[in-house]
């Protein structure tokens, strides 16, 4: 149980070029679901929290209009990176919560900007 | 500010060896404590996690951990290592503010 499923696992995209990351919880349901970001050789950073319902909550530093974080449903929530540049080249991950399980973790996707 | 310190970037240990990773941390009120695997290119798997109760935690693939609070650490344990678990280990804690923050990572190599 507490699965959670994440797409796509890899993406190359254009610079200037948006992108939209798919967290989905298959098997429970997540009112809240948490967004980070890997850098190489580093740990990870919490970008944002998203509430299903209501606005994300930003990490200090992080830009909200270019990560822009959707949470319309209990089960999907989505990162889209607006305008991509090489710099947003990273590994993401989301998560979600389960009370009984605690965080549950999304397999990843590597973003390469070109 | 809750923080999470895992001082060795890299371990090595020798298959059939125990091996440790180490784990500190810093928080206000009591810790949730969790361990964490991480292949390359994949997503976190979950190890372990110490909530209350027993100090020694048992977890995934005959991981173990020891919370000692004196102490403020959380040291991931194995007996017996295999070629299999070599991986990067994360360490993470909430505290107070509720959120998962994580250790900076320790790249276990287990040596056949």
């Amino acid at each position: 149980g507490a699965v959670v499923s994440q797409h796509p696992s890899r993406v190359i995209c254009k610079s200037g070029t948006s992108v939209k990351i798919e967290c989905r919880s298959l098997d429970f349901q997540a009112t809240t679901m948490f967004w980070y970001r890997q850098f190489p050789k580093q740990s990870l950073m919490l970008m944002a929290t998203s509430n299903e319902g209501s606005k994300a909550t930003y990490e200090q530093g992080v830009e909200k209009d270019k990560f822009l974080i959707n949470h319309a449903s209990l089960t999907l929530s989505t990162l889209t990176v607006t305008s991509a540049h090489p710099e947003d080249s990273s590994f993401y991950i989301c998560s979600a919560m389960r009370v009984t399980n605690g965080y549950t973790f999304g397999s990843g996707t590597r973003l390469t900007v070109v | 500010a809750q923080s999470v310190a895992q001082p060795e970037d890299q371990v090595n240990v020798a298959e059939g060896n125990p091996l440790t990773v180490k784990c500190t941390y810093s928080v206000s009120g009591n810790p949730y404590l969790f361990w964490y695997v991480q292949y390359p290119n994949r997503g976190l798997q979950f190890l372990l996690k110490y909530i209350t109760g027993d100090n020694l935690v048992k977890g995934s693939y005959g991981f173990e951990a020891e919370f000692n609070k004196s102490q403020t650490s959380f040291h991931l344990k194995k007996p017996s290592a295999l070629v299999s678990d070599s991986a990067l280990y994360f360490c993470a804690v909430i505290g107070g503010n509720e959120k998962l923050t994580f250790g900076t990572g320790t790249r276990l190599t287990i040596i056949p």
